[in-house]
Formats: structure tokens, sequence, C-alpha cells
């Protein structure tokens, strides 16, 4: 079936330090789906980070950005300087195109940046 | 401002009690959905409502059922609260699912703890 796999956390960075997160995905409904990063905040809800629907583009947002890599099914969300602001918990998800009303999370990864 | 409320945020009940919770969105979305986390899982969806008096099963809706009676308003109904129902539920709206040009807009969750 369709599954997301994502770097498992909590993972710790000091601020400005540089910061990659694992996704990949297997869409066994369709060839290519589309794929999204979403950021909880402590007390919020889910936000969209960003997201590409377009194998082989870029998607970009508060300075993270991610490839849609169709070759080796990824979505790594990557930033090369955090700030303690961008501590919270990180989603990497897709929609089926053939189902879209359901949307695949990964099991998400806690991010700790240092002061 | 464009958003989904939930209510209560933090909630605690008996086991074999009802639970009641709320969502309302803005937005006049057709589509809304209700996903409960747990630690180390991902969002795993409840139920999708397409529309008015129009739902479907998610992942894993034993134990639980929805109301819909008006388009902005979606509850989610616990008959006889389990101790593992005990989670963090997340309601969320989306207009197209699943489509570039529309997101899925996440309330800030309701704590729930069944004791």
């Amino acid at each position: 079936g369709d599954s997301v796999t994502q770097t498992e956390g909590p993972v710790t960075v000091s601020e400005s330090e540089s910061l990659i997160i694992n996704c990949t995905y297997s869409a066994t409904s369709i060839a290519y789906p589309n794929l999204f990063w979403y950021v909880r905040y402590p007390g919020e809800g889910l936000q969209l980070l960003l997201k590409v629907i377009t194998a082989g583009q870029k998607g970009s947002s508060r300075g993270f950005e991610a490839t849609y890599n169709k070759e080796t099914t990824s979505f790594h969300l990557q930033k090369a300087s955090v700030q303690e602001s961008d501590s919270a918990v990180y989603y990497c998800a897709l929609v089926p195109d053939t189902n879209a009303y359901k949307v695949i999370f990964g099991k998400g990864t806690h991010l700790h940046v240092l002061p | 401002d464009m958003k989904v409320t939930q209510m209560p945020r933090y909630l605690i009940k008996r086991m074999g009690e009802n639970v009641l919770l709320e969502c309302g969105q803005d937005m006049s979305h057709e589509t809304m959905y209700w996903y409960r986390q747990d630690p180390g899982l991902g969002l795993q969806l409840i139920y999708i409502s397409y529309d008015v008096d129009s739902n479907s099963e998610g992942d894993i809706p034993k134990g639980y059922r929805v109301s819909r009676k008006k388009r902005e308003h979606f509850s989610l109904i616990l008959d006889s609260a389990k101790t593992n129902q005990t989670s963090v539920y997340f309601c969320a709206s989306s207009l197209f699912p699943g489509q570039a040009n529309s997101d899925y807009t996440f309330g800030s969750g309701t704590r729930l703890l069944v004791i």
C-alpha cells in the first residue's frame, strides 16, 4: 500500500546548524503522488510547510526546501541554518491522486533546536 | 481569519462515559476529517466527511461515530469511551482534496484522557 517513512526523532541540532529530515515514500496506487511537509508547533495544529506535485521540482518555504525525487522516491526536508523557533514536529505526507481524499502521513519527526 | 476550531482542548473522561469532540471551520470547506495521533505513530484517519450527512469510515473507525449536520461543523462521538482511546485528536478540512491549490487546514487538537 501507500506509505511514508521519515527520520525517527527526536532530532537535536544547535542554532545555525544545517538540518536534513529524510522522507521516503511508497505509492503503489499511482507513480507520482503529491508530496507535502507539514509542521506542528507546540500547542498548535498542523500547518502546511510546503508541497510539490510534480516530480523533479523543489518546494520551499520559511528557509526550508524539499525536492521531489522520483528515482529515489524521496522528499527530504532541508534547511541550511536552523533557528530555535524551528523547534516543532515535522510530518512528511503524500496524497495518492487516485484517492485524493486521503492524506497518508509519516510518523512525524520531533526537532529540538538548541540556542 | 480562516481556521479550524476544536473544542475542548483538553478532556478527561472515565471509562464507559460518552465523549463528544467538536470541530468547526469557517471556510465553507466541503470535506472534513478526524484523525488521532499516538506516540510513535503517524496521524491515523478515523472518519472523512464529504459534506453534510455524507460520511465515510477511515482506517480506524471502530469505537467512533461522527455527525455532520451543517457544513461548518463536524463532531466525533465516542460511545462508552475506552482507555485505549486516550489520544490527541485532530480535525481538518479541505476544499479540493489532493489538488495543488488546496491545503488541508488543521485544528489545534483535543487531548483526551480516558481513565
